[in-house]
C-alpha cells in the first residue's frame, strides 16, 4: 500500500459513455499527478496539480478533463473517448512539485470499445 | 520535447550477477534525477531522488549515481536475485518540476 488509492482498478467503456476515474491520497501530499501508460511507451504525464492549482497541461485531448476538488482528490472525467485511449491510468502524488518522490496508486485499466 | 532515454532496454541475468543500465538525460536547466522500481501487477516504487552532480546513493544491494554535466546516471545492482526483477524507470526534472520518464529497462533475473 502506497497511500494512494484509485478506482475503479477496471473499467471498460464504449465510445459514447461518461465515466471518471478517482484518485485519493492519505498521505498529507500537495501535489497530485495524472500519468497515462499506453503499451510500448513511456510514461506520459498528462495533469499535475499542486495546491489544487493545475500546473500542467501537456496537450492532452479536452475529452479528458481533470477535476481536483481538494489536495487529497483527483479526478479524471472521461467522455467520447476513442479505442486509442485504452491504457493503464496512473495517479500519483508528491510532497510538493520539484525533487520530491512520487507515491503511485494501482491504476485503471481502462479499455475503450 | 525532452529527450530522456534508458539503456538497455531489457536485460537478462542469473541470480548474483551484478549488473547495471543507464539513464540519459539533457544536461542543461537540470533540477533532479528520479528512479523507479515498478514490479509486474504493482505501482511503481520511488528508488532515489537525486539533485547534486556526484551524488551516490545507495539501497541496499541497489546504487546509483548522477553526473549532470555529461547527463546521465547509472543505476547498479549487486548481487541480482529474482525479486530484483522489474522494469527500471528513471525520470528527469527540469526547471519546470515536471517529470519527464524514459522508457524503462526491464530486468529479468533467472534463479
Amino acid at each position: 500500500e502506497t497511500g494512494v488509492t484509485q478506482t475503479p482498478r477496471h473499467l471498460v467503456m464504449g465510445m459514447t459513455n461518461k465515466k471518471s476515474l478517482k484518485c485519493e491520497q492519505h498521505l498529507g501530499h500537495n501535489a497530485m499527478y495524472w500519468y497515462k501508460q499506453s503499451a510500448k511507451k513511456p510514461l506520459e504525464l498528462m495533469f499535475v496539480y499542486s495546491l489544487e492549482e493545475r500546473v500542467e497541461n501537456n496537450s492532452v485531448p479536452s475529452r479528458f478533463s481533470p477535476e481536483c476538488p481538494n489536495s487529497s482528490h483527483l479526478f479524471l472525467h472521461l467522455h467520447t473517448l476513442q479505442p486509442e485511449d485504452s491504457a493503464l491510468y496512473l495517479c500519483a502524488s508528491s510532497q510538493d512539485l520539484g525533487g520530491a518522490e512520487q507515491y503511485f496508486g494501482p491504476g485503471t485499466r481502462l479499455t475503450v470499445t | 520535447i525532452l529527450n530522456v532515454e534508458q539503456s538497455p532496454q531489457s536485460l537478462h541475468v542469473q541470480e548474483g550477477d551484478s549488473t547495471n543500465f543507464t539513464c540519459s538525460f539533457p544536461s542543461s536547466n537540470f533540477y533532479a534525477l528520479h528512479w523507479y522500481r515498478w514490479e509486474t501487477a504493482k505501482s511503481p516504487e520511488a528508488l532515489f531522488v537525486m539533485t547534486l552532480n556526484g551524488d551516490e546513493k545507495k539501497k541496499g544491494r541497489i546504487s546509483a549515481t548522477l553526473n549532470t554535466k555529461e547527463g546521465y546516471s547509472y543505476l547498479y545492482i549487486k548481487g541480482s536475485q529474482p525479486e530484483d526483477s522489474a522494469t527500471y524507470l528513471c525520470a528527469f526534472e527540469g526547471g519546470s518540476y515536471i517529470p519527464t520518464f524514459g522508457r524503462g529497462t526491464s530486468l529479468i533475473v533467472h534463479p
